[in-house]
């Protein structure tokens, strides 16, 4: 698998291998997190979520990492498909209100 | 049912038009939201509906109109827009009326609004 720098708009991945987005956040108060993928002509899908009490929780074939310490947070793709081509967003939620703060996004394509 | 739904799925409109974009969720979330996405960018919230009341305006300009009819419905009334208005218009609901952090947020489709 790729390990990105943060910001990277773009990540090639072959077909099989482990990907690994990156995302940085700015406030420390947010103590929820959540990541969205997004399909060309489709509205964000919910992927996985973590609570800022936790560093770590894994779904099915993915898993969420959260360093509070630096602020930032990594989603992990294990044994990337091709349906996994799409943009990722990392969101955080800062308030009460439920505000979602996103990311810029990072596109990946999966080659096969 | 498990789904935010939206409609039309695409628009085209001038300037001097009225149009209404809509959204339903029947899965009993509290709190509806409205999304404005330009292409490669990341969704901008406009408007928060918690328990069918207007919670958060984001200093939208007033050619958009939100409406929250009852819990499960969610308007966008569309008047006089300008072209850089043209956008994906994205629909979510979460379950606890957005109240508390961790209230996940469920998208739909989205409506592509193109403004001539």
């Amino acid at each position: 698998g790729e390990s990105v720098g943060l910001h990277l708009p773009t990540l090639s991945v072959q077909e099989g291998d482990n990907s690994i987005i990156n995302c940085a956040y700015s406030n420390s108060a947010s103590d929820y997190f959540i990541w969205y993928k997004q399909e060309s002509g489709k509205g964000p899908q919910f992927i996985i979520d973590i609570r800022s009490n936790m560093d770590k929780r894994q779904g099915q074939r993915v898993t969420v990492l959260l360093n509070k310490t630096v602020k930032h947070l990594s989603l992990q793709i294990a044994a990337t498909q091709p349906g996994d081509s799409a943009v990722y967003f990392c969101a955080e939620n800062r308030g009460s209100q439920g505000n979602l703060i996103f990311g810029k996004g990072t596109k990946l394509s999966v080659k096969p | 049912d498990t789904e935010v739904t939206q409609t039309p799925k695409h628009l085209v409109m001038g300037m001097t038009n009225k149009k209404s974009l809509k959204c339903e969720q029947h899965m009993g979330h509290r709190a509806m939201y409205w999304y404005k996405q330009k292409a490669k960018k990341p969704p901008e919230l406009m408007f928060v509906y918690s328990y069918e009341k207007l919670s958060i305006n984001e200093s939208v300009p007033s050619r958009f109109s939100p409406e929250c009819p009852n819990s499960s419905l969610l308007n966008l009334h569309l008047h006089a827009l300008q072209p850089e208005d043209s956008a994906l218009y994205l629909c979510a609901s979460s379950p606890a009326g957005g109240r508390g952090t961790t209230d996940t947020q469920y998208f739909g489709p989205g409506t592509r609004l193109t403004v001539l």
